[in-house]
């Protein structure tokens, strides 16, 4: 079955330190992948997607289809950082159906 | 533009009663899903309602129904209340073939059953 694995409930780190958030995900066919941020008393917000490669507030995330894995990654925490963040698997057998992970709460201490 | 806009923000039900949650589509969004998210845990999907049809249904019970009108706004029904629906129900607009561009999300209706 398609699966989100967000190993650690919790990560904190010292601001300007680096962040890995990891995703590993299990799914046969040629996944999409997401990374969505919920920050305090906020709405889910889209981060970034695997489609467009591209670098979001400093966070940059790689798939790597041989470890089935989508980890988020930012050199340089900065406090505005702290929030809950998920990642998602889209497959489209299924119409485009998200898959969450449970989440991983980042915690930035100054 | 509002984006998705949901209501109520919070809702208490008794166990078995029957609950309707409400969400507007973010402007020129026409594809709405329905994810509900337990205390903890990510979002589940629901449903997916396109031109006014479930094209897709996640693994819920039939006492979980939907509907979208023409204006693309929807509707997430619960009958028979339980306990366990107890959980943040989350709406989702998005656009065909813009699916893999990410989703808009409400902020979503806590529904507290009791």
């Amino acid at each position: 079955a398609q699966r989100v694995t967000q190993p650690e409930k919790l990560l904190s780190v010292f601001k300007g330190a680096p962040v890995e958030l990891k995703c590993n995900y299990s799914y046969s066919g040629s996944p999409e992948l997401f990374w969505y941020v919920q920050y305090s008393r906020q709405r889910l917000q889209l981060l970034l997607r695997h489609i467009s490669r591209e670098s979001i507030k400093g966070f940059t995330a790689d798939l790597n289809k041989g470890e089935t894995s989508f980890h988020l990654k930012k050199p340089f925490a900065q406090e505005e950082d702290s929030a809950m963040y998920y990642c998602a698997l889209m497959y489209t057998d299924s119409n485009y159906q998200l898959i969450w992970g449970a989440g991983t709460k980042l915690i930035i201490k100054p | 533009d509002a984006g998705v806009t949901q209501s109520p923000t919070h809702l208490i039900k008794t166990r078995g009663q029957q609950v309707t949650l409400r969400c507007s589509p973010k402007s020129g969004h026409d594809t709405v899903s329905w994810y509900q998210q337990a205390l903890g845990q990510g979002p589940q999907f629901i449903f997916q309602y396109y031109e006014e049809e479930e094209r897709q249904r996640g693994n819920f019970p039939d006492r979980f129904s939907g509907h979208q009108f023409p204006n693309y706004s929807s509707e997430l029904n619960v009958n028979a209340l339980l306990l366990g629906d107890s959980a943040l129900y989350l709406c989702a607009s998005s656009t065909p073939r813009q699916e893999f561009y990410g989703y808009t999300f409400g902020s979503g209706t806590r529904l507290t059953v009791v």
